[in-house]
């Protein structure tokens, strides 16, 4: 069965903190990603990974790191935690297939407040 | 760019009523693929379908169908004879087909589909 692990799915955090939210998959998988979800927002990509050590910005990248260093493992970083990046964290993965694009698996959501 | 239009924030039904969940997408691109998914008040969300732009077949499973029209640039799902489990937000999301590289999905908004007993 495919699985996407999240470290936490609870985190509360102090402003100016920094946070890692860490991401696993056990399926091989070449992508990987991370959004946040915020009401009547939908899922909005922060950052992806299409290999190990690559990343690219996503729609709102500012104020998040990324790091990739080993293909199962993808981890988000809130550099020094501000209220309003107070959210669901959803991590996803996929992989590529002949040029064919695949379905994303997701990982249960780290709902992170800031105070 | 690429566009998915989720009209229907929030649809409130009562069981066993038939429902459907519009998807109209935007892509200049030739090879593409759609897909659904459920998100649940657990939070986790759960693949449903996927359909490339070369196949219009609809498709059904169980309650579950979909309805394919490259004509309108829809992608709209029913679900039938609704249960409170269908109560979830779902979402619709469009990928471009490339050979190498990241593909990024685009997602819509959601649609909220509470089912009341």
């Amino acid at each position: 069965d495919v699985k996407v692990t999240q470290s936490s799915r609870y985190l509360v955090k102090r402003t100016g903190e920094k946070v890692f939210l860490e991401c696993v998959q056990d399926m091989d998988h070449e992508n990987m990603f991370w959004y946040r979800q915020d009401p009547g927002l939908g899922l909005r990509l922060i950052y992806f990974s299409y290999d190990v050590k690559m990343k690219e910005k996503g729609d709102i990248p500012e104020g998040y790191s990324v790091s990739r260093e080993k293909k199962e493992r993808f981890s988000l970083i809130l550099e020094s935690a501000s209220t309003n990046q107070t959210s669901m964290y959803l991590c996803a993965s996929s992989f590529n297939s002949g040029g064919e694009t695949y379905e994303q698996y997701f990982g249960p959501g780290t709902r992170l407040t800031v105070t | 760019a690429q566009k998915v239009t989720q009209a229907q924030t929030e649809i409130s039904v009562v069981e066993k009523e038939d429902v459907t969940l519009d998807c109209v997408y935007e892509t200049r691109d030739t090879t593409y693929y759609l897909f659904w998914y459920k998100q649940p008040p657990s939070g986790e969300l759960v693949f449903l379908i996927r359909r490339n732009s070369f196949d219009e077949q609809n498709e059904i499973s169980g309650r579950y169908s979909w309805n394919f029209q490259k004509s309108t640039s829809s992608f709209n799902f029913t679900i039938t004879a609704s249960q409170v489990v269908d109560s979830a937000v779902y979402f619709c999301a469009l990928s471009v087909g490339a050979s190498g590289g990241s593909y990024i999905p685009t997602f819509g908004r959601g649609t909220s589909l509470i089912v009341h007993p």
